[in-house]
């Protein structure tokens, strides 16, 4: 079975700071997809950035960067230059190509930006 | 690109109400939506997998005749909620894709339902 593990359940950043959001999987296909997804206050989910199973290098989005350490099965989000906007619960989710296109969340992280 | 609607965001009713929450893709056609229940500081429960044309797939524990779900065209998908007990109460949010497992689901903003 497949499990996401997000094992941060709230973490604290200094203004401009970057900070790391922790994420690891558990999957026995090879073929198969990461995901990060903030989610603000107001609720609605945000796709931030993708990184495939297969692909060579690290995905980046902007500020937004994707470490993927396949070996160790982890795909930890880092947040450069962090801002206040920045405060939300952020997901990290999988799908695998046996499931289509459905995804598994983990429990997510509440990151909050100190001014 | 890649905008879902979902409607309406909150709704408020009494206890036996049946509540239809609509999800629409409004620039892609979406082959598969997703609906999800998420409990206050909890992750996201996929309750069930919504293809075009054929009957919705769901979740162990959820049940089918609670949540009654129709995906009659490529851009719009439903939910019911029937008969809603206060139990029901939650956070409901639809998802759309329109391609395979590397392309992301975009979600609507989410429907709050308070049953009282």
């Amino acid at each position: 079975a497949q499990k996401i593990t997000q094992t941060q359940p709230g973490m604290f950043v200094q203004e401009k700071e970057a900070v790391t959001l922790d994420c690891t999987y558990d999957t026995s296909d090879p073929s198969y997809g990461l995901f990060w997804y903030k989610q603000p206050s107001s609720g609605e989910m945000i796709f931030l950035i993708y990184q495939g199973s297969y692909d060579q290098q690290n995905a980046t989005e902007g500020r937004y960067s994707l470490n993927f350490q396949k070996a160790r099965k982890s795909a930890n989000l880092v947040i450069s230059a962090s801002q206040l906007g920045d405060s939300a619960m952020y997901f990290c989710a999988m799908s695998y190509q046996g499931a289509g296109n459905m995804l598994t969340f983990g429990g997510g992280t509440r990151l909050m930006v100190k001014p | 690109g890649a905008v879902v609607s979902q409607h309406p965001s909150r709704v408020i009713c009494k206890s036996g109400t049946s509540v239809k929450i609509e999800c629409r893709s409004l620039d892609f056609q979406a082959t598969t939506m997703f609906w999800y229940r998420q409990f206050p500081k909890q992750s996201l429960m996929l309750m069930a997998t919504s293809n075009e044309g054929s009957k919705a797939t769901y979740e162990q524990g959820v049940e089918k005749d609670k949540f009654l779900i129709n995906h009659a065209s490529l851009t719009l998908s439903t939910l019911t909620v029937t008969s809603a007990h206060p139990e029901d109460s939650s956070f409901y949010i639809c998802s759309a894709t329109s391609g395979t497992s590397n392309q992301p689901q975009h979600f609507g903003d989410g429907t709050r339902l308070s049953i009282l």
